[in-house]
């Protein structure tokens, strides 16, 4: 079975420029979620969605990030414009949905996108 | 500061040998997770274990937890080279804002020399 697949798998800009990392998560998994992970700060969460609808966004650093989930198989995040403190791995992570009397289910994470902004 | 902190930072031990590592969070959860990371991959979940459980086993993986003390051990018995990894515990936190996010622990670097 197909897993979670981001891309691109690197990236390297210039500041300033619009950066937009994909992902697809696995079917039928109806929870979708952005990571940053640096070596100062670890894993963070930006953003996540259940059912293609952003639930918590309180993760996004600033203005320049946005993301958006169209439909169920496809998710963008995007920088604009970038600045080079942006420079990080992006991780997408996908799971089912999480309920009241199970919790949070196990996240399938994708390989990330190595991003450097110059 | 992070819901979940892993202990040690860094284990280096020996083929065969066991590895123990901690995680300690702050507030109530619902569930806990593990998960390792290979160099340039993603994170792969290996066990989750639910707040009413005390512990539990899959292949050469025993976690425990231990609620009262809101702490968790990962113990990799007979670790072959290919555990080399980081190790990350996760926590959902039980209700409120927390409600389906999971937070990181900054991870555990194993290396496990042949």
């Amino acid at each position: 079975d197909a897993g979670v697949i981001q891309s691109p798998r690197h990236e390297v800009t210039e500041m300033g420029q619009e950066v937009t990392l994909r992902c697809k998560p696995i079917s039928g998994h109806n929870s979708l979620f952005w990571y940053r992970q640096t070596m100062m700060r670890g894993l963070e969460l930006l953003i996540y969605f259940n059912n293609n609808v952003p639930i918590d966004d309180s993760g996004m650093p600033e203005d320049r990030f946005s993301a958006k989930m169209p439909n169920a198989s496809f998710s963008t995040l995007k920088i604009q414009p970038s600045e080079p403190r942006d420079s990080a791995v992006y991780f997408c992570a996908s799971s089912l949905k999480l309920t009241a009397d199970l919790g949070n289910q196990p996240q399938h994470f994708g390989d990330g996108t190595r991003l450097s902004i110059l | 500061s992070q819901q979940g902190e892993e202990d040690p930072q860094a284990l280096s031990i020996q083929e065969g040998e066991n590895a123990t590592m901690n995680c300690s969070y702050k507030t109530s959860i619902n569930n806990l997770q593990w998960y390792r990371q290979n160099s340039g991959r993603g994170l792969v979940h290996l066990i989750l274990i639910r707040s009413n459980e005390r512990e539990k086993h899959s292949g050469r993986l025993r976690v425990t937890l231990d609620t009262s003390k809101k702490s968790s051990s990962l113990l990799i018995t007979a670790s072959r080279a290919a555990d080399t990894a980081s190790y990350f515990c996760a926590t959902d936190g039980a209700g409120g804002t927390s409600y389906g996010k999971l937070t990181f622990g900054q991870g555990t670097i194993l290396t496990v020399h042949p």
